[in-house]
């Protein structure tokens, strides 16, 4: 079955300063991996994913993510962070090859904290 | 606006009444899925369209909820005989592709 973990409730960081969000994941098959983004009252929007090729992705708003298979991971980077970065951020995983439709589990998210 | 939109935005039910939820997806995308969300968690996944066909549902959904998509193009998500458990965000998301697009949401409260 397929499991997403987020190890950091909340990460806090500098203006101007990188940042890095956890998140590890389990599948049977290959994985398909997104990270996605909440601001308040707003609902969840795309930022990157990952599916085949280049380790790094690179996504909307400057982030990117990079993706390990041998540690299972694919932590949301960003090399300097603002305060409208502000937000609670979900990573997700589907598996491939599924053969019973799209199903996509999410982590329970972090919630990012940039101080001016 | 062209992205998804759920209807209502808020709900508040007394428990063991029936509600109904609708959501219009993106218009060109074929997958339609219904998520639930409670506070401090991600979104659980609860079923699955393909086009008109629902294609998954989770283990985890009772039988009193139910899901529709009968022309292929807007859902609808049943509860009947809504318990206080109940209580939580309801997302629509849409795909044509790997990334879904996710409405604003509806937020039930079972009294």
């Amino acid at each position: 079955a397929q499991s997403v973990a987020q190890p950091e409730d909340q990460v806090n960081v500098a203006e101007g300063n990188p940042l890095t969000v956890k998140c590890t994941y389990s599948v049977s098959g290959n994985p398909y991996l997104f990270w996605y983004v909440q601001y308040p009252n707003r609902g969840l929007q795309f930022l990157l994913k990952y599916i085949t090729g280049d380790n790094l992705v690179k996504g909307s708003y400057g982030f990117e993510a990079e993706f390990n298979k041998s540690q299972t991971s694919f932590h949301l980077k960003k090399p300097s962070a603002l305060v409208s970065d502000s937000a609670l951020y979900f990573c997700a995983v589907r598996e491939w090859p599924y053969t019973g439709g799209f199903k996509t589990i999410f982590g329970a998210g972090t919630r990012l904290f940039v101080k001016a | 606006d062209t992205g998804v939109s759920q209807d209502p935005r808020h709900k508040i039910t007394k428990r063991g009444q029936n509600v109904t939820f609708r959501c219009d997806p993106i218009s060109e995308h074929n997958r339609l899925y219904w998520y639930r969300q409670t506070l401090g968690q991600g979104p659980e996944f609860l079923t699955y369209f393909q086009n008109e066909a629902q294609l998954e549902k989770s283990r985890l959904l009772s039988d009193r909820f139910s899901a529709e998509r009968p022309k292929g193009s807007f859902s609808t998500l049943e509860i009947q005989r809504t318990e206080q458990g109940d209580s939580a965000m309801y997302l629509c998301a849409s795909s044509s592709a790997d990334e879904q697009f996710f409405g604003p949401g509806t937020r039930l409260t079972v009294l």
